[in-house]
């Protein structure tokens, strides 16, 4: 069974760097695009980008770019994104989710984000 | 504002059938496949039918979906209490260089 397993909820100040994670399982990791969406609570789904676990390629949503590193460590089946400097316009919920044929098949339970002083 | 355009809700009765539309341009729909996602409140979406109109294995036929030139249709036949959820759908942009979402329509089942 192909699972994607988040880490837990965090809350930061504005400021304050942050990693999440998804670990896959059940499937060869290294061989599925990992996409990272975002969900401000009440509203719709925002794709941020994306990352190749195989040779760690990358995406980045143009819209969005810049605020955030999306990166893959295959050997642990594992994907991360990351802030370097959080805003509270970054309270979201995260979902990691596995670009399978021409859709996301498989997402991660999501990672709620809050940022507040 | 989303780049795919979606009504923000729809509803009909319980055993009925239900289409909600999705609405884009050349650069997504019209030349890329289709997918639509059910999102349940407090839970992770789910995929319901990729490639424009095939269905993940577990998914019934009374979800199907359709596209014609630059819009999408999902289709929900004999309407259940549990069809109650959020509905998006998504392809990638070749303009934007990304995958975008619609904004999601809100089923109720009456």
């Amino acid at each position: 069974e192909v699972q994607l397993v988040q880490s837990g909820a965090e809350v930061k100040k504005p400021g304050e760097s942050l990693r999440i994670s998804c670990k896959g399982s059940g499937y060869n990791f290294n061989i599925h695009w990992i996409g990272w969406v975002r969900q401000v609570p009440g509203k719709g789904l925002e794709w941020m980008g994306g990352v190749y676990p195989g040779d760690s390629q990358t995406a980045y949503n143009p819209s969005i770019q810049g605020q955030f590193t999306i990166s893959a460590v295959k050997y642990l089946s594992s994907a991360y994104l990351q802030w370097s400097s959080l805003k509270a316009s970054d309270t979201a919920i995260y979902y990691c989710a596995r670009r399978g044929r021409n859709g996301f098949d498989s997402w991660g339970q999501g990672s709620l984000v809050t940022v507040s002083s | 504002q989303s780049v795919l355009t979606q009504p923000p809700s729809v509803s009909a009765a319980r055993g009925q059938k239900v289409t909600i539309s999705c609405s884009g341009s050349s650069s997504n729909i019209g030349n890329n496949y289709v997918s639509w996602y059910r999102q349940v409140p407090g839970t992770a979406p789910a995929l319901l039918i990729y490639d424009n109109d095939d269905r993940p294995s577990g998914i019934p036929d009374r979800f199907s979906g359709s596209k014609s030139g630059a819009s999408a249709t999902l289709g929900i036949t004999g309407l259940q209490t549990g069809d109650e959820a959020d509905y998006y759908c998504g392809t990638w942009d070749s303009s934007l260089s990304a995958w975008v979402f619609g904004g999601g329509t809100r089923l109720t089942v009456l």
